[in-house]
């Protein structure tokens, strides 16, 4: 059981440049998360989806965007990257709306250093 | 936007001594969540606690979900070295589809 798998754990961008974070998840969850860490800090929530089709901003949505076209799938998209980007980015799922049976699960993070 | 104040920020101890930390938020939450995260891993949920006043446990480590419902306090017995991580609190606000997390206390066991 893959759980929450994260790619690529690492990447260097140059500014302006821009890419695509790839989360997908194997437990059939219909609620995912993007979130932000920065160093010595907590995660601060971007983007959520609670569903196929349905995605909504979070705390800090600014120069991202996703999209939920599969209820496996919830890739994070930096158009135009920028060194304030410069943060690991967690994905995680939960299968329920009540926070009782649902846990949020992560993924293992993905490094981004914007330079 | 919503913060959780998580303390202390960091801990240097002994291994075998007990830990305390806490976290604070100036809203009510209904849930508490514990999260510890190693090193290069994603955060992993510890204990979880639903109801004010709860007192839960999960091997050497215990969580209470403060009466106010605006804390909650983790504890650590007999500390040991893989305990060394960062250590988290988190809550849902208002609607579950939105996870607030503390900023972490980062815990150091000494062998």
């Amino acid at each position: 059981n893959a759980g929450v798998t994260q790619t690529p754990k690492f990447r260097i961008l140059k500014i302006g440049q821009s890419m695509t974070l790839q989360c997908t998840q194997d437990m059939n969850h219909n609620y995912m998360y993007w979130y932000r860490q920065d160093p010595g800090m907590g995660l601060k929530l971007i983007y959520y989806s609670v569903g196929a089709g349905i995605t909504d901003k979070g705390e800090v949505p600014n120069g991202y965007n996703v999209s939920r076209s599969t209820t496996e799938d919830f890739p994070l998209r930096l158009e135009l990257a920028a060194p304030s980007q410069t943060s690991v980015y967690f994905c995680a799922s939960s299968p329920y709306r009540d926070a009782a049976d649902s846990p949020l699960h992560f993924g293992n993070g993905t490094r981004l250093t914007v330079t | 936007g919503q913060q959780l104040n998580q303390s202390p920020q960091s801990m240097f101890i002994q291994e075998g001594e007990d830990v305390s930390m806490n976290c604070t938020s100036s809203s009510i939450f209904n849930t508490w969540l514990w999260y510890k995260q190693d090193p290069g891993e994603g955060p992993v949920l510890l204990i979880a606690l639903y109801k004010a006043g709860e007192l839960t446990s999960n091997g050497r480590l215990t969580a209470q979900f403060g009466i106010t419902r605006k804390d909650s306090f983790l504890n650590i017995s007999a500390s040991i070295p893989s305990d060394v991580g960062i250590y988290f609190c988190a809550g849902p606000l208002y609607n579950f589809n939105k996870f607030y997390f503390g900023s972490g206390t980062k815990l150091n066991v000494k062998p």
